[in-house]
């Protein structure tokens, strides 16, 4: 197994366009968690999956954030509407239960 | 206040010394508490868990947990340059499945 993945390792899109980042975790882990994190501070929890069913998403996170994990297996995480604001480190990361997580190298968002 | 505090640093401790770097929590019924390490420009990377009140051991790495007193801490044994990082305290709450983290501790060790 060769870790969490994560597509693509960056991306600049211009204010107000759609994007959709992509997370492979690892095979046998059954929950899946998304977070943000900005220069300076910690990742900043968004949502988590256990196998396909989303079970907790962060109060600060807009309408315009969506993910989802069909199957179990991969999870994507679309932001729509991007602003300046949404411009991050994107991490997702993966556990096989209460374990602590492994994560992926990270999607970098630039918002322009 | 904030769920997880740690001093942002920068620690700064001679090569071969001991690092010491610590963190406070407020969820009084944090079960599980885990530290990460973080290279700049790279994702953060699990070092240690530490589940029951007391000290846990892994190589040169320490973890101490006192549940009483919503603190935990993390020593680092002859520090070497390698070291240097940003280490992330997460706790996981009772009912909670997802980790709350900190904000860090930037340590640079000096060769």
């Amino acid at each position: 197994d060769t870790g969490v993945s994560q597509d693509p390792r960056h991306k600049i899109t211009k204010r107000g366009q759609n994007v959709t980042f992509r997370c492979d975790p690892i095979s046998e882990h059954n929950r899946l968690y998304w977070y943000r994190q900005t220069l300076g501070q910690g990742p900043e929890f968004l949502t988590y999956f256990q196998n396909e069913a989303q079970l907790e998403k962060s109060r600060l996170l807009s309408d315009r954030f969506s993910a989802e994990r069909p199957k179990g297996s991969f999870s994507t995480l679309e932001i729509q509407r991007t602003e300046q604001g949404d411009s991050a480190m994107y991490l997702c990361a993966s556990s096989l239960d209460v374990d602590g997580y492994t994560f992926g190298s990270g999607t970098r968002l630039t918002v322009v | 206040q904030k769920e997880v505090e740690q001093n942002s640093g920068p620690l700064s401790v001679p090569e071969g010394a001991i690092a010491s770097l610590n963190c406070t929590y407020s969820d009084r019924v944090s079960q599980s508490f885990f530290w990460y390490r973080q290279y700049s420009g790279k994702s953060p990377e699990l070092i240690m868990s530490i589940y029951s009140n007391g000290d846990k051991e892994d190589g040169r790495f320490t973890a101490q947990l006192n549940k009483a007193s919503q603190y935990v801490s993390l020593l680092i044994r002859d520090s070497q340059p390698s070291d240097s990082a940003t280490y992330l305290c997460a706790p996981r709450g009772t009912g909670r499945r997802a980790l709350t983290f900190g904000s860090g501790t930037r340590l640079q060790v000096q060769p």
